[in-house]
């Protein structure tokens, strides 16, 4: 069964970029697709978008457009996010997770997850 | 596409039954498969979201058939039946049409 190992804690300062990475152990990218959720503290679960490594197929939400890049490295079954020109309200946990099976017609539900990754943004 | 919860906090006594509310300002049916998409996850404390149902009514694999879900359009619930001490967590609905997702602010179930 796959797992989720995503990389260890940041601490980033404003306008710096970080990047994340999500390992899938256990198995290949194959054709699923893998979303990033953030979680600022103590407030709820945000979608950031999605990538479909085998298609290199992006989808961003609106409000993260143009400042976090997905990519992927299928030869390590790694899926990548970057966030640039980082400021205080980026700080959060931000989680990987895999499409609960794959499917070129509709976004599936997510499972599993990562174990998350906190990224702290201080001056 | 607004996800809303009610209530967003829910003490219950072990052994009662609970129900979670999530609303939607679109219907939810996807054009893709004609199926609805909208899934229920729970957070427990410390953990990562966990899928708990998807596409409004089947368990995901390993979930104790206490929790079921239901629902049409833009009105879902999730219902708990005999509340556990484990079932403690913040519950999300979460809605992914057109390629995109938006969850509920999240329900926050504690054991009275």
């Amino acid at each position: 069964q796959v797992q989720l190992v995503q990389s260890g804690a940041e601490v980033k300062k404003p306008g710096s970029s970080v990047k994340i990475s999500c390992k899938a152990s256990g198995g290949t990218l194959s054709n699923y697709g893998f979303s990033w959720v953030r979680q600022a503290p103590g407030q709820g679960l945000e979608w950031m978008g999605r990538i479909v490594p085998i298609f290199g197929l992006t989808r961003y939400a609106q409000k993260f457009h143009g400042r976090v890049t997905f990519s992927a490295d299928r030869s390590t079954t790694t899926t990548y996010m970057e966030v640039d020109s980082l400021r205080s309200e980026d700080s959060a946990i931000y989680y990987c997770a895999r499409d609960l099976h794959p499917d070129t017609l509709s976004l599936p539900p997510l499972d599993p997850w990562g174990q998350g990754t906190l990224v702290t943004v201080s001056s | 596409i607004v996800m809303t919860q009610s209530p967003l906090s829910l003490p219950v006594t072990p052994g009662e039954s609970a129900s979670i509310s999530c609303r939607s300002n679109q219907s939810l049916v996807d054009g893709g498969h004609g199926t609805t998409s909208l899934d229920w996850y729970l957070q427990k404390p410390g953990q990562s979201p966990q899928l708990l149902i998807y596409a409004v009514s089947y368990r995901a694999s390993g979930v104790p058939d206490r929790f079921s879900g239901s629902g049409s359009g833009t009105d879902f619930t999730l219902k708990i039946s005999r509340v556990e001490a484990e079932d403690v967590g913040v519950y999300y609905c979460m809605q992914r049409i057109e390629f995109m997702c938006s969850f509920g602010q999240g329900t926050k179930l504690e054991i009275k």
